[in-house]
């Protein structure tokens, strides 16, 4: 299994363009996440989907939105980057068994994005 | 609304020596929480949840409600500690996770 991944790894972008950050998961789970971790900040969640179809906006959704057409697949879009969207961003998944188990997340690797 | 608070940004501690990371939680229901960890250069991962009750790699999270906090104990500090560490508490399938604590461990 190779878990969580993220593509790309790195990215540099221009003020005003747009790019996808793609989210894969391949342990069958239901609950997948994207957060943006900032110094000083922690992780703080942008969008989560609970299953393939449906998402729902985090704490800080603005600039950003989400895409869950296959189960496995959790994308993240910017369409106008902005200098303040620089940042590591990480997906999550997380299992359905049960309610520890949906809150035990496995991450990627991150993906760190500079808008200049 | 649920918060996590860890006052500490940094912590340098000798190898040997015991170290304790403070977390506090504000929530208004049953509270779940965890501690995840980020070594250099890897990816974040679960450490321990209270839930559990278990000693990973020597730490220890005790759930104290009366003081709303869940700090994380380890007697004696190894150099491969070092590392971030998040506490993060649940509710309604999402997670808030705290600004972190970077752990330094010197020999």
């Amino acid at each position: 299994n190779a878990g969580v991944t993220q593509t790309p790894k790195f990215r540099v972008l221009k003020t005003g363009q747009s790019m996808t950050l793609l989210c894969a998961q391949d342990m069958n789970h239901e609950y997948m996440y994207w957060y943006r971790q900032d110094p000083g900040m922690g992780l703080r969640l942008i969008h989560y989907s609970v299953g393939e179809g449906t998402t729902a906006k985090g704490e800080v959704p603005d600039g950003y939105n989400v895409s869950r057409l296959k189960k496995q697949n959790f994308l993240l879009g910017l369409e106008s980057a902005a200098p303040s969207q620089t940042s590591v961003y990480f997906c999550a998944s997380s299992p359905s068994e049960n309610r520890v188990n949906q809150e035990t997340q496995y991450f990627g690797p991150g993906t760190r994005l500079l808008v200049l | 609304a649920q918060r996590v608070t860890q006052p500490e940004k940094l912590l340098s501690v000798f190898k040997g020596a015991p170290v304790e990371l403070k977390c506090n939680y504000s929530y208004s229901g049953s509270p779940e929480l965890f501690w995840y960890v980020q070594y250099s250069r890897q990816r974040l991962q679960l450490l321990l949840r209270h839930i559990s009750r278990e000693s990973i790699k020597g730490f220890t999270a005790d759930l104290n409600k009366g003081e709303t906090s869940f700090h994380l104990k380890k007697p004696f500090a190894q150099e491969e500690d070092s590392a971030m560490y998040y506490c993060a508490l649940t509710g309604d399938y999402k997670l808030s996770f705290g600004a972190g604590t970077t752990v330094t461990v010197r020999a």
